[in-house]
């Protein structure tokens, strides 16, 4: 167990609509960030955050966006769905944002639009 | 742009038949790389990182290794439960986030 908790771990939903993924860090982490892992792209980077702000953008679309919270927990909003958004999402944490820091990943939501 | 390549995509191998799984990489300026685990269906288990050429790190049947252009990541003697997919992940000098390679799926038999 990581330590990083994410919510929902399964959701399926239709084309066009909006669905928000939640992401606690390990106690004590500042820095969140997104992945998407899809079978033909691997682990994508999407965003993160540091203590609230945001610090380093990926190829996030944008339809997606993302906050960090005073709590430290994030969320992810995936909206205008496609078919081609289902994907794992992972949420990771690391202690603070610079380099060399280890960064831990959660279980991940996997998203399925029909 | 940072670039990760892993092999071999796929690699079979007998309980006991110790092989590598390498990881080449092109960064401007590494900061760390990171060798991860993955179970079908479950996040990244972080094993190693490791942050200059000619480092090595081990944890029980792994050892991972650097150079300036690439990482090995050797098994000794694997097990079935061994049998994962295994990432490599470079971090660099622009930003904080992993670029990962695309993974070496490893089956070990019984």
């Amino acid at each position: 167990d990581s330590g990083v908790t994410q919510t929902p771990k399964h959701l399926i939903t239709a084309t066009g609509q909006r669905v928000t993924l939640r992401c606690s860090p390990r106690s004590g982490d500042l820095s969140v960030y997104w992945y998407q892992q899809s079978l033909d792209q691997g682990l994508q980077f999407l965003i993160q955050y540091y203590n609230g702000e945001e610090r380093a953008k990926g190829n996030i679309l944008e339809r997606f966006s993302a906050q960090q919270f005073p709590d430290l927990h994030s969320e992810l909003n995936l909206s205008s769905l496609e078919l081609g958004d289902s994907a794992l999402y992972f949420c990771a944490s690391s202690l603070s944002s610079g380099p060399g820091n280890t960064i831990y990943f959660g279980e991940g939501s996997w998203l399925t639009v029909v | 742009e940072d670039q990760v390549t892993q092999s071999p995509e796929a690699l079979r191998l007998q309980e006991g038949e110790s092989s590598s799984l390498n990881c080449s990489y092109t960064v401007s300026g590494l900061r760390g790389l990171f060798w991860y685990r993955q179970d079908p269906g479950k996040g990244p288990e972080f094993l190693f990182t490791l942050y200059s050429a000619g480092e090595e790190k081990e944890k029980e049947r792994l050892k991972a290794t650097l150079t300036k252009k690439e990482s090995f990541l050797h098994i000794t003697a694997p097990k079935p439960e061994d049998s994962a997919t295994y990432l490599c992940a470079v971090q660099a000098d622009a930003g904080n986030m992993l670029t990962f390679g695309g993974g070496t799926r490893l089956m070990v038999k019984p």
